[in-house]
């Protein structure tokens, strides 16, 4: 079956710094692929996503690319802002769940001034 | 559009008692999802809807959950009777079609004592 597995957090950095967020996926033939955000207190918003190969999903500064030949999908921004702290959900759709989003463990981002 | 509703935003209750939550979806969406978060188990798909039919409830912990979706602009979600394990927020999210993306309401944040 699908299944999706981000980094190990929290992720503790300082304002301005560069962010990658590790995202690994298994899924049969060609998934869509997600990175959704959550602020605290809130629900999940969708951050960003790639529908094939190589596409690249952008949002905000945040930058992730669809890669098929190491199945990832790493999320990045250059610049990071204290605003940005959330928890981040990388997620996959198609495969064997037809119809429904695997998601990843999530990663707690942190940005201190 | 107003997003997804759901209602009630916060809810305390006592054990055993009955809990039922509420879910607006996007209007046109065809697909509807309920998601239980913890810090524990992290976000789990309980169940999910298809033009108002269920197409997987594998997620449903056990028969005292349970959801109906009468038409397509409301959908419940309830416990009877309600145990402190099933404190937890819980989140209502519709999409339009298949591999695409969900969007999220805001969560009812259950707190059985």
């Amino acid at each position: 079956g699908n299944s999706v597995t981000q980094m190990e957090g929290p992720v503790t950095l300082s304002e301005e710094a560069f962010l990658t967020i590790n995202c690994t996926y298994t899924a049969t033939g060609y998934p869509s692929l997600f990175w959704y955000v959550q602020y605290p207190g809130e629900g999940l918003q969708l951050l960003l996503k790639a529908t094939k190969a190589d596409d690249k999903g952008s949002n905000k500064g945040f930058e992730a690319t669809y890669r098929k030949e190491t199945t990832s999908f790493h999320l990045e921004k250059g610049s990071v802002q204290v605003s940005d702290s959330a928890v981040y959900f990388c997620a996959l759709s198609g495969g064997t769940s037809y119809g429904k989003l695997t998601f990843g463990q999530g990663t707690i981002l942190t940005v201190h001034p | 559009d107003a997003g997804v509703i759901q209602s009630p935003r916060h809810e305390v209750t006592e054990m055993g008692q009955e809990v039922t939550l509420r879910c607006k979806p996007i209007s046109g969406h065809d697909y509807l999802f309920w998601y239980r978060q913890t810090m524990m188990r992290g976000l789990e798909l309980l169940i999910y809807f298809n033009n108002n039919v269920p197409i997987d409830d594998s997620g449903m912990p056990e028969d005292r959950f349970s959801a109906k979706m009468p038409n397509a602009s409301f959908s419940t979600l309830k416990i009877q009777p309600s145990e402190p394990r099933d404190s937890a927020v819980y989140f209502c999210a519709s999409s339009l079609g298949t591999g695409l993306s969900q969007y999220f309401g805001p969560g009812t944040r259950l707190l059985v004592l």
